[in-house]
């Protein structure tokens, strides 16, 4: 399979417990996103990567959330101090960078319930 | 990315029957791209609109971009069941701002 692969697909945990997602993004893509889905809303925009630069990261993020892209393949989005507002679906996404090709290729996502 | 409103939220058509969405915005869009979403999946991507009055059509669907580049459509003829989903539009500027989405289902 060479989609944009997550794991785990599904996470729950306590409230003030830390979790880590991580995102295998399509090989030849330099640029990685991670967006944030909850029921019935468009996914929101949280960070995205070209390569292993972080370049913007969404104002409405707290602090408690980091993102790391170390050597410009795989992700990981971090969460600490879990709240119950943070229940929902976490997506990845990869893109190409070349030319007018901007398509965005999904990941299958990973679903948070904070208990 | 602009934040682009979604109408209708909710749409409910009869197999066989047209229907069209909407994107719009306050301000110029960059570019937009659609993608769908089956209940349960990811967002897949649809089309990308760059040019101002631009008119793509993909089989049963056609999407357009306006002139002043502040909306978009999505209008699908001869809805069938495999159209069941939410579509969104979003606004590609190195990243994309999505609407919320109108979320289609199919009497059959």
């Amino acid at each position: 399979d060479t989609g944009v692969s997550q794991d785990p697909r599904h996470k729950i945990t306590k409230r003030g417990q830390n979790v880590t997602f991580r995102c295998d993004p399509i090989s030849e893509h330099n640029r990685l996103y991670w967006y944030r889905q909850t029921l019935g809303q468009g996914p929101e925009f949280l960070t995205y990567f070209q390569n292993e630069a972080q370049l913007e990261k969404s104002r409405l993020l707290s602090d408690r959330f980091s993102a790391e892209r170390p050597k410009g393949s795989f992700s990981t989005l971090e969460i600490q101090r879990t709240e119950q507002g943070d229940s929902a679906m976490y997506l990845c996404a990869s893109s190409p960078t070349t030319g007018m090709n901007t398509e965005a290729f999904f990941g299958q996502g990973t679903r948070l319930t904070v208990v | 990315g602009q934040q682009v409103m979604q109408i209708p939220q909710y749409q409910h058509v009869q197999e066989g029957e047209d229907f069209t969405t909407y994107c719009n915005s306050s301000t110029t869009l960059s570019n937009i791209q659609w993608y769908k979403q089956r209940p349960g999946g990811h967002p897949v991507f649809l089309i990308q609109l760059v040019k101002s009055g631009e008119v793509k059509k993909q089989k049963r669907l056609t999407f357009q971009f306006g002139e002043a580049k502040k909306n978009s459509s999505l209008h699908i003829t001869a809805t069938q069941t495999t159209d069941v989903g939410t579509y969104f539009c979003a606004d590609y500027d190195y990243k994309l701002s999505f609407g919320a989405g109108t979320t289609v289902t199919v009497r059959a």
